[in-house]
């Protein structure tokens, strides 16, 4: 069965700093990845994919993911952290029978000035 | 175009009551899922409608949990005999479908209900 694991509940990064939220999978075959941001009170928004091509994914609001197949990774960067990048953040594989996205549980990212 | 909608944004119900909730997705999208999301829980599939597709209820909790798409636009979930469990953020999504290996259109996910069940 598909499945991602996000292993920090919460990520604390000053301002201007990189930030990493961390992502891995498990998947049988090619995996589809996302990551998916949630700002409070509104619902999930689409950040970036990886379906296949380059590892290096750029996405919305100057995130980037890199996908690593030799460690089943999925991290997703940002080279200078602001205050308003702290959300929830969730990482998704597609499942490969269905459809639907199988998400991580989640990380919470707090941006502090 | 608008995205995707939903309502009532937030629902407050007492057990054993019946909640409806509405999805409108996007115009075009043939592809509408259900998700719960749970406090401290991350994002459950409930439900997904493909097209004209026998809908994959896989995700259900239970037979108290149903979901309809009528003309293949909106959809409604309903959750009958509500228990405290089911309080949580209900969020539909719509997506393109797909036609093709290697692709995959994103979905589109609307704002949520917040169901709570006193």
């Amino acid at each position: 069965a598909q499945s991602v694991a996000q292993p920090e509940d919460q990520v604390n990064v000053a301002e201007g700093n990189p930030l990493t939220v961390k992502c891995t999978y498990s998947v049988s075959g090619n995996p589809y990845l996302f990551w998916y941001v949630q700002y409070p009170n509104r619902g999930l928004q689409f950040l970036l994919k990886y379906i296949t091509g380059d590892n290096l994914v750029k996405g919305s609001y100057g995130f980037e993911a890199e996908f690593n197949k030799s460690q089943t990774s999925f991290h997703l960067k940002k080279p200078s952290a602001l205050v308003s990048d702290s959300a929830l953040y969730f990482c998704a594989v597609r499942d490969i029978d269905t459809d639907k996205l199988i998400f991580g549980t989640g990380t919470r990212l707090q941006v502090f000035p | 175009g608008a995205g995707v909608s939903q309502s009532p944004s937030n629902k407050v119900t007492e057990k054993g009551k019946d909640v409806e909730l509405r999805c409108d997705p996007i115009s075009g999208h043939t592809a509408l899922y259900w998700y719960r999301q749970s406090l401290g829980q991350g994002l459950e599939f409930l439900i997904y409608f493909q097209g004209n597709s026998a809908p994959d209820k896989s995700g259900l909790p239970s037979d108290r949990f149903s979901a309809e798409r009528t003309g293949g636009s909106v959809s409604t979930l309903t959750i009958q005999r509500t228990q405290q469990e089911d309080s949580a953020v209900y969020l539909c999504a719509s997506s393109l479908p797909v036609f093709r290996a290697h692709s995959y259109n994103e979905q589109f996910f609307g704002p949520g209900t917040r169901l709570t069940v006193l």
